[in-house]
């Protein structure tokens, strides 16, 4: 079947833009989560969702970031007035209900901001 | 000091070898281990998950958890130039919640 999308899949911005990064997860997954990834380093947690819930954002860096999911499928990370820092490769992944569920990633959002 | 610390490697075999991937982490909480393959420009790949401690073996790959030590282990068998990409461990304390990886080790095998 289809596993999780993401668009765009390359992203350049000028400083100062705003961006939208969308995530379409596998059918049914009830939670979603972002990630980000810097150049040589691990995924960082950003912000999750369970169905349109958004249960934790603790890992979003600034009142820049905002994720939502409103109808608890499709998914947009919204950063507004880009800064360099924010350039990074930005993962979503989904997962099933479930306390053993894992967590299948998409390609991510490779964004640059110059 | 991070939650979990993995050496960056790069690291790099000969065709054939058994490779060993290992992290340390040190937040005792953890019970959920996971291995993932992310291959360049490519999103990370499940490959093992581990509940608590213990042993699973599926194929040429066997993941070790060694919980007291705070330490997890990936082993390859018979490595193969496919097998080249970067490993990131993965823990949490609960199930189906955030993911706190290590850094990566990137490994090549030279056929």
């Amino acid at each position: 079947g289809a596993g999780v999308s993401q668009s765009p899949r390359y992203k350049v911005a000028k400083r100062g833009q705003d961006v939208a990064l969308r995530c379409d997860p596998i059918s049914g997954h009830v939670s979603l989560f972002w990630y980000q990834q810097a150049l040589g380093q691990g995924p960082e947690f950003l912000t999750y969702f369970q169905n349109e819930a958004q249960l934790d954002k603790s890992g979003l860096p600034s009142d820049r970031f905002f994720a939502e999911r409103p109808e608890g499928s499709v998914s947009t990370l919204k950063i507004q007035r880009t800064q360099q820092e924010d350039s990074a490769v930005y993962l979503c992944a989904s997962s099933s209900t479930g306390s053993k569920e894992t967590q299948y990633f998409g390609p991510g959002t490779r964004l640059l901001v110059l | 000091q991070k939650e979990v610390e993995q050496d960056p490697g790069p690291l790099s075999v000969p065709e054939g070898a058994i490779v060993s991937l290992n992290c340390t982490y040190s937040n005792s909480a953890f019970q959920y281990f996971m291995w993932y393959r992310q291959y360049s420009r490519k999103g990370p790949e499940l490959l093992m998950y581990t509940y608590s401690s213990g042993n699973k073996e599926d194929g040429r790959f066997t993941a070790q958890v060694d919980k007291s030590s705070k330490y997890i282990s990936l082993f390859i068998r018979d490595s193969q130039p496919s097998d080249s990409a970067t490993y990131l461990c993965a823990m949490s304390d609960s199930g189906n919640t955030p993911l706190v990886f290590g850094k990566g080790t990137r490994l090549s095998v030279i056929a």
